[in-house]
């Protein structure tokens, strides 16, 4: 199967700051990959759809300026949380897409976000 | 989208039983995946199941489409502490995931 790891795997920062995650397929081209949220003791939500040389794709309520998403290779996309407040404390996962698979997506180990 | 639901919320298993988790959905569903992911971790998935009225089988675990592909379920058989963990059950719309609410499952000793 694939292997996806993301960086950091914890970050702590100050309100107002901005943060930049990264997600990586090791073995695999991405052209597609995903970004979720998940909140503690919830389910978890998809952010955006992260297109190799194109713009993401953002799901209804994610506010695009806030959640920069950069997908210049094939194996690397960034999520960036843009001036950084405490409600967007949360865990962020990515995954890879790999269509027409017996296993379709293969999630990053995920990035513990803490906003204080 | 499609929207699934998932009960019960929360199991509470002794070791050595069974327990089963629940998706349904109010319209038909072209798959249903199942995943694990223990506290602290990320989600590692299980299976995909596709095809109306499948059954498969992991060791302990049955997976079961139902035939009007509208449910699913996870059943569980002998429960150790190493199931421990919130299971979700999702559907795959072109790569996009919707995540079913999960079952968190404890395990008494």
């Amino acid at each position: 199967g694939a292997v996806v790891s993301q960086h950091p795997s914890w970050v702590i920062c100050k309100s107002g700051t901005s943060v930049k995650i990264e997600c990586r397929s090791l073995d695999f081209q991405a052209t597609t990959m995903f970004w979720y949220r998940q909140f503690p003791k919830q389910s978890l939500m998809l952010m955006a759809t992260s297109n190799e040389g194109s713009k993401a794709t953002y799901e209804q309520g994610v506010e695009k300026d806030k959640f920069l998403i950069n997908h210049a290779s094939l194996t690397l996309s960034t999520l960036t949380v843009t001036s950084a407040h405490p409600e967007d404390s949360s865990f962020y996962i990515c995954s890879l897409y790999l269509q027409g698979s017996l296993q379709t997506q293969y999630f990053g180990p995920g990035t513990r976000l803490l906003v204080l | 989208g499609q929207q699934v639901m998932q009960i019960p919320q929360y199991q509470h298993v002794q070791e050595g039983e069974d327990f089963t988790t629940y998706c349904n959905s109010s319209t038909t569903l072209s798959n249903i995946q199942w995943y694990k992911q223990r506290p602290g971790g990320h989600p590692v998935f299980l299976i995909q199941l596709v095809k109306s009225g499948e059954v498969k089988k992991q060791k302990r675990l049955t997976f079961q489409f139902g035939e009007a592909k509208k449910n699913s379920s996870l059943h569980i058989t002998a429960t150790q502490t190493t199931d421990v963990g919130t299971y979700f059950c999702a559907t795959d719309s072109w790569g996009k995931l919707q995540f079913g609410a999960g079952t968190q499952v404890v395990v008494t000793p």
